[in-house]
Parts: C-alpha cells; structure tokens; sequence
C-alpha cells in the first residue's frame, strides 16, 4: 500500500525558506509510471500546483511561483523535498506530497495527509 | 480565481441524482483529460474519476464522469450522507503549463 509522509517545521519566518520532505512507503521513488508532485491549499480555498519531480530528478515547476521553488530526491531514503525561499503569508497553506501516474492522461494518485506550514513575520 | 469554474455549491436529498460541473478552455479540458477530486472536512483530497471517465477501484459506480469541448461533468447517482464533502476537478493546461483546479464544488445532502 503506498503511503505518502509529509515532514517540516509548521512555522516559517517571513523571507526565510519552507523546507518539506515527502517520505514514501509501499514503493520506491522509482517504480514506473508514477512520478512526483507537490501540491498547496490555503485552509478554506482550492488547490494550487508547485511542481512535479522523477525519480531521475528531473523537475518541472509551477511558473505562477516565479522560481522560488526547488525540488530534489533522496533515493536511498526514498525521500523527495520541497523547497520554497522567500515565503511570505500568501505562502502559508496545507502542503500535500502526491504521487502522478503516467498513464494515457495523467492523474494525482496517492496524497499525503498534508501538512500546515504558516508563514509568521 | 480559478482557471476552472465550478459551482461554489450542489445540493441534493438522498437517493437524488446530482451533477457538478467543470468548465474551462480550449488550452486545458479542450485539449486534456480531467480528474475529480472529492475532499472530506480536515483530510486530502481523495481521487474519484480519472481520465474523464475512469473510476478508482473501491470509488463506487454511482460515480461517473464525463467531458465534451471545453466542459467535464461528476455525475453521483442514488446520494448517500457520506458523499458530502468538497468536489474539485483539475486538468493540464497547455497555455499555463502547468496543472489547474477549479475552486471546488462543497456538495450538501439535504
């Protein structure tokens, strides 16, 4: 059963960096077809994309995040990470690790329970 | 605002059919396929139709999924008071490159 474990420090100081990890369970980093993603909710509101990373470590992010973002794997801990520098409140949400399955459409499969990191001056 | 309009509410009584739609544009549903997400109070948003019209296993058939042009609908048939949570749809666009969802549809059984 894949499991998915969101980790971190739930508050973060205005400027600074939010630093998450993502532990997975019941499969590693590199089984095919999934793939890797983070994904954001402002308590009470929808969803918002981060970005996506492969095992392989190749990234893709969202463009809305202006390059404030930056995602890495740990293969041997079967670990991904999430980076975003220069937060400020409009960064503070429930943040999801999710699994994408490559398929004939991709799809969020798989989400961790979510973790609230506030952003605090 | 969202790339993807739904309906900020959808109500319905027990046994009732109920349809919550999914409307975007030629860069996103017109061109890529649509997932559904439904949401309870205080947990992660659950997959219940993949593909557009692909059900998870364990996701009953009351559900069902649906797209055309640049709209997608979530069908739920014969309501039960567990299906009422948040419902939102999400799709790749091409133009934004990146994916979207819409703001979410809060599902309320009478």
């Amino acid at each position: 059963q894949v499991q998915l474990q969101e980790s971190g420090p739930g508050v973060v100081k205005t400027s600074e960096t939010l630093a998450l990890k993502c532990t997975v369970s019941g499969v590693s980093l590199s089984t095919s077809p999934y793939y890797w993603s983070w994904i954001r909710q402002i308590p009470g509101k929808g969803l918002e994309w981060i970005g996506y990373i492969y095992y392989s470590g190749s990234t893709y992010y969202n463009p809305a995040l202006k390059g404030r973002v930056a995602m890495s794997v740990d293969r041997p801990l079967n670990q991904f990470s999430l980076d975003v520098n220069s937060v400020t409140a409009a960064d503070t949400a429930v943040y999801y690790c999710v699994t994408v399955v490559a398929a004939f459409g991709d799809y969020f499969d798989f989400w961790g329970q979510g973790m609230l990191v506030s952003v605090a001056s | 605002q969202s790339v993807l309009t739904q309906p900020p509410s959808a109500s319905g009584t027990p046994g009732q059919r109920v349809t919550i739609s999914c409307s975007g544009t030629s860069s996103n549903i017109g061109k890529n396929t649509v997932n559904w997400y439904q949401q309870l109070p205080g947990v992660a948003p659950k997959l219940v139709m993949f593909v557009n019209d692909n059900r998870p296993s364990g996701v009953p058939d009351r559900f069902s999924g649906s797209k055309s042009g640049t709209s997608a609908s979530l069908a739920i048939t014969g309501l039960q008071s567990d299906d009422e949570a948040d419902y939102f749809c999400a799709v790749w666009d091409d133009s934004l490159k990146g994916w979207v969802f819409g703001g979410g549809t809060r599902l309320t059984v009478l």
